[in-house]
């Protein structure tokens, strides 16, 4: 069966430094994979989209990569500041399941100042 | 107007109580959500409407009730809930189904089933 896994354990840094969040799926091939950051109590927030075809993509401070060799994709926050302290989710979902939208378990990101 | 807004915030009901949850979004989506989170797990998916048709439904219990009026509005009914279904019920929208192409979300209603 179709399998999304996201860092289990919460990944503590410091400010400043690079924080990377995995995201590995098992068992079948998205076309598209979504990262999503949440507050406590809130609704998950966009934050990028990155395809297939696509190796990387970058916004702002946040980095993407997706190796669809390895079944994974990487989220890098470089600079990292104590407002970036989240939940971060994964959506890898493949086009073909008719509207699915479906979220890894989340890494939780606490930066320290 | 990028918001999806879910009222009420927040809702306490007894286990006989028939309640509904509205959703409303004006950004000319065709595809609503309805998810279902629990304390520190995902949201997980429990309906899914495109262009106002109900596309799928992830084997939730009939207690759950969805109902799409129009392309802006969702709404969830509740019928003799469970306290195992207090949680956080979150809409979202998006201008496609599926993960084409970004969702928003709404800040969710807090559900307590006494």
């Amino acid at each position: 069966s179709q399998k999304i896994e996201q860092n289990s354990e919460a990944l503590n840094i410091q400010e400043g430094k690079t924080a990377t969040l995995t995201c590995n799926y098992t068992n079948y091939s998205p076309a598209y994979l979504q990262w999503y950051r949440q507050d406590p109590g809130r609704g998950p927030v966009f934050l990028l989209l990155i395809r297939e075809n696509e190796k990387e993509k970058r916004k702002e401070r946040l980095k993407v990569t997706f190796d669809t060799t390895l079944k994974q994709s990487l989220f890098h926050i470089t600079a990292s500041q104590p407002a970036d302290s989240a939940t971060y989710l994964c959506a890898p979902n493949p086009y073909n399941q008719g509207g699915k939208l479906i979220f890894g378990q989340g890494t939780e990101l606490s930066v320290k100042p | 107007d990028t918001e999806v807004t879910q009222t009420p915030k927040h809702l306490v009901m007894g286990m006989t109580n028939k309640k509904s949850l509205k959703c409303e979004q004006h950004m000319g989506h065709r595809a609503m959500y309805w998810y279902k989170q629990k304390a520190k797990k995902p949201p997980e998916l429990m309906f899914v409407y495109s262009y106002e048709k109900l596309s799928i439904n992830e084997s939730v219990p009939s207690r759950f009730s969805p109902e799409c009026p129009n392309s802006s509005l969702l709404n969830l009914h509740l019928h003799a809930l469970q306290p195992e279904d207090s949680a956080l019920y979150l809409c979202a929208s998006s201008q496609d189904r599926g993960a084409r192409t970004e969702a928003f979300f709404g800040q969710g209603t807090r559900l307590t089933v006494v």
